[in-house]
């Protein structure tokens, strides 16, 4: 199947500094890529999905002065959590489709978890 | 607004055949997927249906009912290692995947 490559897995933070995470589509173009994020026991919460070449849409609730989304090329998107806050720790998920987001597989990335102290 | 229902937890025992039911109710259909996770990594998909009816592959099937907004996964013949949380999806009409809150399947020996 489509792989789709996320970095880093890990991340430890102090409060207040910014984090990038990147997401990219290795075998495949993504128009369109999709931001989770995942909290202990719980189940993944879509935070935006991310539009090449344009805006990234935002759910209500994310703050998108605060998760800055950025999908520059068809294969790579990032997510950055600026002035990261502990409540900010979290495991981050991104997922593509090869169809673009018209239905069929999703494929998820390795995901990433960040630790704010 | 979205709706998804799935159990918190199931026990089965190592060899025995588990279902997972999933219920829906969302804004639009355009499919429902089933993942599988396993603690601390990502969803890795197992199955999706668009039509009614019964998917079957391998160990694991997947069944959808539309009119009934209802979906099961069958997993067969269980081993350990299918010890994990199973996920049910739907993609709606605005072409977004809502996820369930997640089964956690424990599988004794």
């Amino acid at each position: 199947g489509a792989v789709v490559s996320q970095h880093p897995s890990w991340v430890i933070c102090k409060s207040g500094t910014s984090v990038k995470i990147e997401c990219r589509s290795l075998d495949f173009q993504a128009t369109t890529m999709f931001w989770y994020r995942q909290f202990p026991k719980q189940s993944l919460m879509l935070m935006a999905t991310s539009n090449e070449g344009s805006k990234a849409t935002y759910e209500q609730g994310v703050e998108k002065d605060k998760f800055l989304i950025n999908h520059a090329s068809l294969t790579l998107s990032t997510l950055t959590v600026t002035s990261a806050h502990p409540e900010d720790s979290s495991f981050y998920i991104c997922s593509a489709s090869p169809a673009g987001g018209q239905g069929g597989e999703l494929f998820f990335g390795e995901g990433s978890r960040l630790t704010v102290l | 607004g979205q709706n998804i229902d799935q159990p918190t937890e199931m026990t089965a025992t190592e060899g025995a055949i588990v279902q997972i039911n999933c219920t829906y109710q969302t804004s639009g259909f355009n499919g429902l997927f089933w993942y599988q996770q396993h603690a601390g990594e990502a969803p890795t998909f197992l199955s999706y249906n668009v039509l009614d009816g019964l998917e079957e592959k391998g160990r694991f099937s997947s069944f959808l009912s539309r009119s009934k907004g209802y979906s099961y996964l069958l997993l067969k013949e269980l081993q350990m290692k299918d010890s994990a949380s199973y996920l049910c999806a739907v993609w709606d009409s605005a072409r977004q995947l809502t996820f369930g809150s997640g089964t956690q399947l424990t599988v004794l020996p």
